[in-house]
């Protein structure tokens, strides 16, 4: 079985310029999660979907920040303009259910680097 | 709110030593508990949940975690450990009673060096 695919895996971009991370999710996970890692630190939630539903985006900085996940499988997230603190990894999770028992499993990340 | 701590950044052991990797959390009511594993320029990878039952949990690669309700603790072991587990660990943990959040909070992680 298929992990989650990320992509790209590296990203470099100067600041002010857009930038986007796609993510696939393991085939029937139904929950979806956006996190970012700073350095030397853990994962922190951006958003959460389930199926096409964005559930908790709390966290998710709006103002440059964007998110979709059409027709409940691929979902993409969006940076516009980026900046200089964006920089960090990009994880994206999965889980097959809405129990929060669920096990969350994780791409690989994008590991983006803003100049 | 719910919390993790992992009270040390960096854990160094001799391989063939058991080793323990310590979690602290803070939440409002019974936590579900988890640990990953992550390797340089990789994802996270699940080792291990504790949801309910039995206090000891096993995991991938012979990994155990035991809770500890009085102490707040889900401590993850390893009886005898290999050069590699090197890698960064993360605790995490989930108030199942906020339904709403249903967010895995995450610890700051633990560097472990299995030392040849």
């Amino acid at each position: 079985e298929a992990g989650v695919v990320q992509s790209p895996r590296y990203k470099i971009i100067e600041k002010k310029q857009p930038v986007a991370f796609w993510c696939n999710p393991i085939s029937g996970h139904n929950t979806l999660y956006w996190y970012r890692q700073n350095l030397g630190q853990g994962p922190e939630l951006l958003i959460r979907y389930e199926n096409e539903e964005a559930v908790d985006d709390s966290q998710l900085p709006k103002d440059r920040f964007s998110a979709e996940r059409l027709k409940g499988v691929d979902s993409t997230l969006k940076i516009q303009p980026a900046e200089l603190g964006d920089s960090a990894v990009y994880l994206c999770a999965s889980s097959s259910g809405t129990s929060t028992a669920e096990t969350q499993y994780f791409g690989p990340g994008t590991r983006l680097l803003v100049l | 709110a719910q919390s993790v701590a992992q009270p040390e950044d960096q854990v160094n052991v001799a391989e063939g030593n058991p080793l323990t990797v310590k979690c602290t959390y803070s939440v409002s009511g019974n936590p579900y508990l988890f640990w990953y594993v992550q390797y340089p320029n990789r994802g996270l990878q699940f080792l291990l949940k504790y949801i309910t039952g039995d206090n000891l949990v096993k995991g991938s690669y012979g990994f155990e975690a035991e809770f500890n309700k009085s102490q707040t603790s889900f401590h993850l072991k390893k009886p005898s450990a290999l050069v590699s587990d090197s890698a960064l660990y993360f605790c995490a943990v989930r108030d199942p009673v906020r339904e709403s959040a249903r967010q895995l909070t995450f610890g700051s992680g633990t560097q472990l060096t299995v030392l040849p």
